[in-house]
Order: C-alpha cells, then structure tokens, then sequence
C-alpha cells in the first residue's frame, strides 16, 4: 500500500538552529501539506502546495517557514531559525486530488532545546 | 477562532458499547467532513469521510451522522472493541478560494474501551 514517508522521525536541534523536515509523498499526488501537532493538543495546518507553489498557509507558518519540492518526489519544511515553541510532531500528507483522501506520514518529532 | 469544535474530550465506553463523539462547524463553505482515528506516536489515518449531499454514511462498526441546518456532525462506533482505544479528531475542509482542501481539525477525543 502507498504511503507518506517521512525522515527523521525524532530531531533535537538547539534553538537559532536551522532545520530541514523531509516527507516523500504518494507518487501520483498533487496536492501536499504540513500540519503540525503539539503534544496533546490538536493537528494544526501549516501550508499547503500545489503545483509547485503555496496554495495557502496559516498565521502559523511566518516567515521563518518555508517548503519546497525540490525534485519532483520530496517535500522539505524548513524551519529557518527554530523557536522553543516549534516543538511539536510536524505531519506531511497528500493527496491525489482536492477532494480526495488526505494521506498523513508517521510524523517526524522536532524537539528544540 | 475555532472553526471546529468538537468533544468530548475524553470519553470511556465498555466493550460492546457505543461511542459517540460530536463536531460542530462555523464556517458554511465546509464541504467535505472527514474523521480520523490516531493511535499514540503515529500519524492520523482516515476513518470515515462524509460531503454534506447525504445525512448518514455507514462503513462497518463506523457510523457518520450529518446535520446540514445545525452545522453538526457525529461518529458513532457501535460494538466498540479495546483496540479502538485512540485519539479520535473530526475536520472539515472546503474548497472555497485557494484553500486546497486545507483540513481544520477537532481538539480530538480520546477514546477508552475497557474490556
């Protein structure tokens, strides 16, 4: 079955440093994202991509936040000079099209320290 | 403000009980009202999903009900089972503008079925 790789599962990164979240999504979906999910709290959306460019993003994702597909497979999230706050399990999904089925990866859990 | 609302927040049910766990919306242009199940340390996986053309959408034990006028949604799980046992969120999404689908989740449930 298809499924939402993403890498590492666990960073620690000291907070100023700059940090890079991979996620290689379904191969024929077009539609990509990022959520993210403090401990114990809900999934928030961050941005959402397509066709190569931010479709949407929240009042979350400022200017310290950036995606990019490099390559035709990966998605990054980079996170330019990381906050305290910016500890939270960070989801990519995608999907085929925009009114189908989001699929979510493991997660990749970004602790800041 | 939250666009979702959901509870409760926590929720305890007995082997073979149901459970019900209820969502309610704001925003008119939501079209599409998914349910996903989270079990600790993984990612959401969708349960169920319903678009408010129908009232009911029902796959095995899971039971979506919709109210389009109070701008409600509900998940049922009948004969709930220790391995159901997990975060629960509801969403919604439109495709109002550029959005893409964007999912607003629920503060989730969490979800105890006791043997």
């Amino acid at each position: 079955e298809p499924e939402v790789t993403q890498t590492p599962s666990h960073q620690v990164t000291q907070m100023g440093q700059e940090v890079i979240l991979r996620c290689v999504p379904i191969s024929n979906h077009l539609y990509f994202y990022w959520y993210r999910q403090i401990l114990g709290q809900k999934v928030e959306f961050l941005v959402s991509f397509y066709n190569n460019e931010i479709s949407e993003k929240s009042e979350i994702f400022d200017d310290q936040f950036s995606v990019e597909r490099p390559d035709g497979s990966n998605f990054t999230l980079k996170i330019r000079s990381t906050k305290l706050e910016d500890s939270a399990m960070y989801f990519c999904a995608s999907r085929w099209l925009e009114n189908t089925e989001a699929f979510f990866g493991q997660g990749t859990r970004l602790t800041v320290v | 403000q939250q666009q979702v609302k959901q509870s409760p927040q926590s929720l305890i049910v007995q082997k073979g009980g149901i459970s019900i766990i209820n969502c309610a919306y704001e925003n008119t242009a939501f079209d599409y009202f998914p349910w996903y199940q989270q079990f600790p340390g993984k990612g959401p996986a969708l349960l169920i999903a319903i678009r408010p053309d129908v009232s009911e959408k029902k796959e095995g034990r899971f039971t979506i009900s919709f109210n389009k006028s109070a701008k409600q949604f509900s998940l049922h799980i009948m004969d709930s089972q220790p391995g159901d046992s997990a975060t629960y969120f509801c969403a919604a999404s439109s495709q109002a503008g550029n959005s893409g689908y964007a999912l607003n989740f629920g503060k989730g449930t969490s979800l105890l079925v006791t043997p």
